[in-house]
This record gives structure tokens, sequence and C-alpha cells, in this order.
């Protein structure tokens, strides 16, 4: 199984470019989730989708905008890049079914740099 | 609001030592519980969790971790590290009440000396 894939891996903008990151999960999660980690700082998180239809924002989602395509596919668009949206970017799955405390399960980020 | 501390930023350890990552939270009731390893270049791996029952709990890679009601604790231990254990280890609590967001710690990144 592929689990969580995040694309692209790597992506150098310049300020005011506007790109779409690419998430897909293919364990029928019903919850995804997008994290920015920065050093020092953890990870935070910017949008999550609870399920199929629904999202929400997180601690930082200023910036952003998410679409949930479907239950497979979770994207995070970035509208006017600014240099301080420059991160690693997290997509993340779990499988919440009106219960709380399920892992999650990361792809393996998207190194973002803003120029 | 839970909240989650790991209070050491970086470990040194020789290979072959032993090891003990901190972990406290904060929650009213009994949450969730998570550690997760981050190795370079790479996404966060489950190592183990803690729901209920037995306060010792095993997890991948020959890691342990044992839930401390009354210190508020879930530290991580392993007996003997090896120095592919370097990496960033990163504690998280759920609440019990239905919250699908986790609350992480800032991380603790493991540095092996040979």
């Amino acid at each position: 199984n592929a689990g969580v894939t995040q694309t692209p891996k790597f992506q150098v903008l310049k300020t005011g470019q506007s790109m779409t990151l690419q998430c897909a999960q293919d364990m029928n999660h019903n919850s995804m989730y997008w994290y920015r980690q920065d050093p020092g700082m953890g990870l935070r998180l910017i949008y999550y989708s609870a399920s199929e239809g629904t999202t929400d924002k997180g601690e930082v989602p200023n910036g952003y905008n998410v679409s949930r395509l479907n239950k497979r596919e979770f994207s995070l668009r970035l509208e006017s890049a600014a240099p301080s949206q420059t991160s690693v970017y997290f997509c993340a799955s779990s499988e919440n079914k009106g219960t709380s405390g399920q892992p999650q399960h990361f792809g393996d980020g998207t190194r973002l740099s803003i120029l | 609001a839970q909240s989650v501390t790991q209070p050491d930023i970086h470990i040194t350890v020789s290979e072959g030592a032993s090891l003990e990552l901190r972990c406290n939270y904060s929650y009213g009731a009994t949450p969730y519980l998570f550690w997760y390893v981050q190795s370079p270049g790479q996404g966060l791996q489950l190592l183990l969790k803690y729901f209920s029952g037995d306060t010792l709990v095993q997890g991948i890679k020959g890691f342990e971790a044992e839930f401390k009601r009354s210190q508020s604790s879930f530290n991580l231990r392993k007996p003997s590290v090896h120095w592919s254990d370097a990496a960033e280890y990163f504690c998280a609590v759920h609440a019990s009440g239905g919250s699908y967001i986790p609350t992480f710690g800032r991380g603790t990144s493991l540095i092996v000396h040979p």
C-alpha cells in the first residue's frame, strides 16, 4: 500500500505565485489533515477535514485554502505565496468514525521554498 | 484544551546506552497518547499508542512507553539505542471526548554517538 502520497516533493516559488499541493490516501480514512513544520515550532495544523464534504480551519489557516475533492484526496492551495510560507508541508489521514484517538498516517512531505 | 510538553529539545546518547524521552500532558480526563518518530526527510511514523488498560505499552523498533496518570506523563524508553534511532520524536495527545485533532509536542531530537 502506498499510504499517504504527497506531490510534489519539492517546489520553489516566487513571491505572489500560486500553487496547489496534492495529497491522496488509499486507506479509506475519513479524516485528513494539512500541517506545516518549521524548525523549533513542531507541527502546526493548517486545515483539516473530519469527513468527506467538510473542512475546518486549524491553528494557522491564513494564506491557505483547501479542497476535499473526494474521500481519497485533500489539496492545499497557496493563492499568493509569501516567504513566510516557506516550510515543509505534511498531509496526514486517520480513521475516525465517531470516536477520537485514532493514530495519524503521514506522507513524506512537500518541501516548499518561496523566494 | 489539552497541551503537550516535551522538555528536552535535544538528547544525546551513546550507541548501546538506554534512552528515556520525556512527555508531559495536560488534559482533564484520560487522554489517548501517542509517540511518533520522524527520520530525516520523511513523515512521522507511529511508534506506539496508549488508549486504556495496561499502562506499559510496547511499540515498534523495541520502544516502550509508560503512562503515569499521577505525573501526567507518557515517557518513551528504549533499553539499548542503535545508531539508526537518531531521529526526531514527537509525543501527541488526543482528547477522549470526540476531537479528531491531536495536539503535538514540539519534538525531541535524538543524537546517537558511536
